[in-house]
């Protein structure tokens, strides 16, 4: 069972331009997470998708910033225009079904990350 | 507001010493809490998921504790070897927190010397 897959690994954009982020979840989930971590800092949770839906977008910024998770495909994270201050490494993560506690489906996992670098 | 701590940021220790690394949250409301390991350039690596319900979890040479009321959970890595040198981040999921995000402290840089 493959893991959680992100592609690029890496990416280089120069001001201005898009930046298009993608992750496959793990085989049998449907609920997926990115999490951005700036130079020197700690993960912070942007996004969180279940297929065709968007549950909790309180850590995207207001602009520029988009995800989505269609019904076939990977889940995409957009950056239009970027700007320095966007360069980071984006991971996603993926779970099954998230419950409440006592259940073993509450745990996350995440990808390799992409590192976006803008020149 | 959940805001998770993690001191000290940085630890260098010889091999075979004992490793604690320590882990607070300031809201006790959590579903659960999550040890991850991060190599430069890399990924995560979970290590341990301790549920709410949970003291304590295990697994080979990883020990982690959680003592929720306190908002306070350790990592304890026995007899540690340099491959254990890496950045260890820990994570809550509240109950609070609307959707299942994951709140993570700021890491602990271990370092350990041959």
């Amino acid at each position: 069972n493959a893991g959680v897959m992100q592609n690029p690994r890496h990416l280089v954009r120069r001001r201005g331009q898009e930046a298009r982020l993608r992750c496959s979840p793990m085989k049998g989930h449907s609920h997926v997470y990115w999490y951005r971590q700036l130079p020197e800092e700690g993960l912070k949770f942007m996004v969180y998708l279940q297929k065709e839906n968007i549950i909790d977008e309180s850590g995207m910024p207001k602009e520029r910033f988009s995800a989505e998770f269609p019904k076939e495909g990977p889940s995409i994270l957009r950056i239009q225009q970027v700007v320095r201050g966007d360069s980071a490494a984006y991971f996603c993560a993926s779970s099954p079904i998230p419950v409440g506690s006592g259940s073993s489906y509450n745990e996350q996992f995440f990808g390799p990350g992409t590192r976006l670098t803008v020149l | 507001k959940q805001e998770v701590t993690q001191i000290p940021a940085a630890l260098s220790v010889p091999e075979g010493e004992n490793l604690v690394l320590n882990c607070s949250f300031t809201d006790s409301a959590i579903y659960n809490l999550q040890w991850f390991r991060q190599d430069p350039g890399k990924g995560l690596t979970s290590l341990l998921l301790i549920q709410s319900s949970q003291r304590e979890q295990t697994s080979g040479r990883l020990n982690a504790s959680l003592d929720k009321s306190s908002g306070r959970s350790t990592l304890y890595i026995a007899a540690s070897q340099p491959g254990d040198s890496a950045t260890y981040l820990c994570a809550v999921k509240g109950i609070k927190a609307a959707g299942n995000k994951l709140t993570f402290g700021g890491g602990t840089r271990v370092l350990v010397k041959p």
